[in-house]
């Protein structure tokens, strides 16, 4: 597609549940990132993918959060047993490798709150 | 990865002013880029500057990079009420440019 598109916008959850949060990714950009921006503050890093391999998981913040991206286009990150922490807007974005680098595209963001 | 610090947190102008938001890093880059965030949608990336790069401009963007200081910025002229937004600088090193955003500067411009 044109963009980076991610679904849903908008996600409620109750304190406990799982949450999945999907990301589709420029056509042939071989570099997706998630990111997890808190009320006010900047993108904090959590995970980041080159093809379908998971190089760094660094910012991932508990056991909680895993992240997937099977055949490198795609990829869901997972939340499990949520908590009221983990609400926040989670950013995907990606580029393409080092060589063509011209920065990041980022989607709009899936608003998760946690009641 | 290294974390952009911007400054000043907050910036308010008139429409037509020009404003200018500076960013510090701390360790060697392979690139600098600057991006926009309205409040409550994504990032969108606005310019980026290589290591060996000085200044670049783009529309009524300019951006300076000063290696030898550690910072760079980003300088808005004329500026329009649909500039108001938050701005964040991002150094990038590495082999997958990963990088690590500050708390940015927001800046409003009043009509």
């Amino acid at each position: 597609g044109a963009g980076v598109s991610q679904s849903p916008r908008y996600k409620v959850a109750k304190r406990g549940q799982d949450v999945a949060l999907r990301c589709d990714p420029i056509s042939g950009h071989v570099s997706l990132f998630w990111y997890q921006q808190a009320l006010g503050q900047g993108p904090e890093f959590l995970t980041y993918f080159q093809n379908e391999a998971q190089l760094d998981k660094s910012g991932l913040p508990s056991d909680r959060f895993f992240a997937e991206r099977p055949e490198g286009s795609v990829s869901t990150l997972k939340i499990q047993r949520t908590q009221q922490e983990d609400s926040a807007v989670y950013l995907c974005a990606s580029s393409l490798a080092s060589t063509g680098f011209n920065g990041y595209t980022f989607g709009s963001g899936t608003r998760l709150t946690v009641v | 990865s290294q974390q952009g610090e911007e400054d000043p947190q907050a910036l308010s102008i008139q429409e037509g002013e020009n404003a200018t938001m500076n960013c510090s890093y701390k360790t060697s880059i392979n690139n600098l880029q600057w991006y926009r965030q309205n409040s409550g949608r994504g990032l969108v990336h606005l310019i980026l500057i290589r290591s060996n790069e000085r200044e670049k401009h783009s529309g009524r963007l300019r951006v300076t990079l000063d290696t030898s200081k550690k910072s760079s910025s980003l300088l808005i002229t004329a500026s329009r009420a649909a500039d108001t937004a938050s701005y964040f600088c991002a150094p990038g090193s590495g082999g997958y440019q990963k990088v690590t955003f500050g708390t940015g500067t927001k800046l409003q411009v009043i009509p």
